[in-house]
C-alpha cells in the first residue's frame, strides 16, 4: 500500500532549464510534505517544506506547490544545475516524525 | 553543528549470522528513528524512540530485528539472525524536541550499507 508516489523513476533536464519533480499521495491525513535529496553514499538532506495550510513554498531556486484537492504536488527546480543531480524523495506526514517516503525520482542535469 | 554519525558505513555478513549498528544523533535531539531504504524504493521507517521510550516499532520484525535507545542519546540496531531481504541501507535519523512539539523535519546519516550473501 503505496501511500506515497512518485511514478516517475528518472528525469533528464538540459542544464539551466526547469526541473518539475511530481509527487501523489492518497492519504487524507497527511498535512505537512518534504522533499529530500539524496547523493550516492550520502543519507538525505532537506530540501524544502510545505505544509497543507499553503498552496506554494519557495526558497531560492526550488518552489513546492500543492494541490490537496488533487492530492499532488510537485517540485520546481529553476535553472537546474548539474550539482542538482541527485534522487529526490518526497515524503508526507499526519503525525509528527512519522514520515511516509516515495520511492524517489533520479534527477539528472546534463551540461 | 556535528551531524548524525553512524557505523559502520559497510558490512557483509552471511545469512544467519548475526548485525548490529549504531547511531549517535545530533546533540539535543530527542527524536531518534531508524529507516531501512531497500535498492529502488524509498527508506521505510522500523522504529521511532523519543529520549530512551519507544514511539512507534510497528514495522520492526519483531521475531529478528531489535532496537535500543539505553541512555536517551546514542542508539544501536541489531538483526539476529540475518536474511538475505535484509540487504538494504539503514538509515539513522533525529529530529528536535520543542516542548511537546516534535519537529517533523529529520536530519539522515550517511547511513549503513549491509549486503547479507
Amino acid at each position: 500500500d503505496q501511500q506515497v508516489k512518485q511514478n516517475s523513476p528518472s528525469l533528464s533536464v538540459q542544464e539551466g532549464r526547469i526541473s518539475i519533480l511530481n509527487c501523489d499521495y492518497t492519504n487524507s491525513m497527511f498535512d505537512y510534505f518534504l522533499w529530500y535529496k539524496k547523493y550516492p553514499a550520502e543519507g538525505p538532506t532537506f530540501l524544502i517544506s510545505i505544509s497543507s495550510i499553503k498552496d506554494k513554498n519557495e526558497d531560492g531556486r526550488f518552489t513546492v506547490f500543492l494541490n490537496k484537492s488533487a492530492k499532488h504536488l510537485s517540485l520546481h527546480i529553476v535553472p537546474s544545475q548539474p550539482g542538482d543531480s541527485a534522487v529526490y524523495f518526497c515524503a508526507a506526514t499526519s503525525r509528527v516524525g512519522q514520515l511516509t517516503f516515495g520511492s524517489g525520482t533520479q534527477l539528472t542535469v546534463l551540461p | 553543528e556535528a551531524g548524525v554519525a553512524q557505523s559502520p558505513r559497510y558490512k557483509i555478513i552471511e545469512k544467519r549470522q548475526s548485525v548490529a549498528f549504531w547511531c549517535n544523533p545530533i546533540s539535543g535531539h530527542a527524536t531518534l528513528y531508524w529507516y531501512q531504504q531497500i535498492l529502488g524504493q524509498g527508506p521505510k521507517l522500523l522504529i521511532q524512540f523519543q529520549n530512551n521510550g519507544v514511539v512507534d516499532d510497528s514495522q520492526l520484525p519483531k521475531d529478528r530485528f531489535s532496537a535500543e535507545r539505553l541512555k536517551g542519546v546514542d542508539s544501536t540496531l541489531k538483526i539476529q539472525p540475518a536474511k538475505l531481504e535484509d540487504s538494504a541501507v539503514y538509515l539513522c535519523a533525529s529530529s528536535l524536541l520543542t516542548g511537546s512539539k516534535i519537529e517533523r523535519k529529520l536530519f539522515f546519516g550517511s547511513g549503513t550499507q549491509l549486503s547479507v550473501l
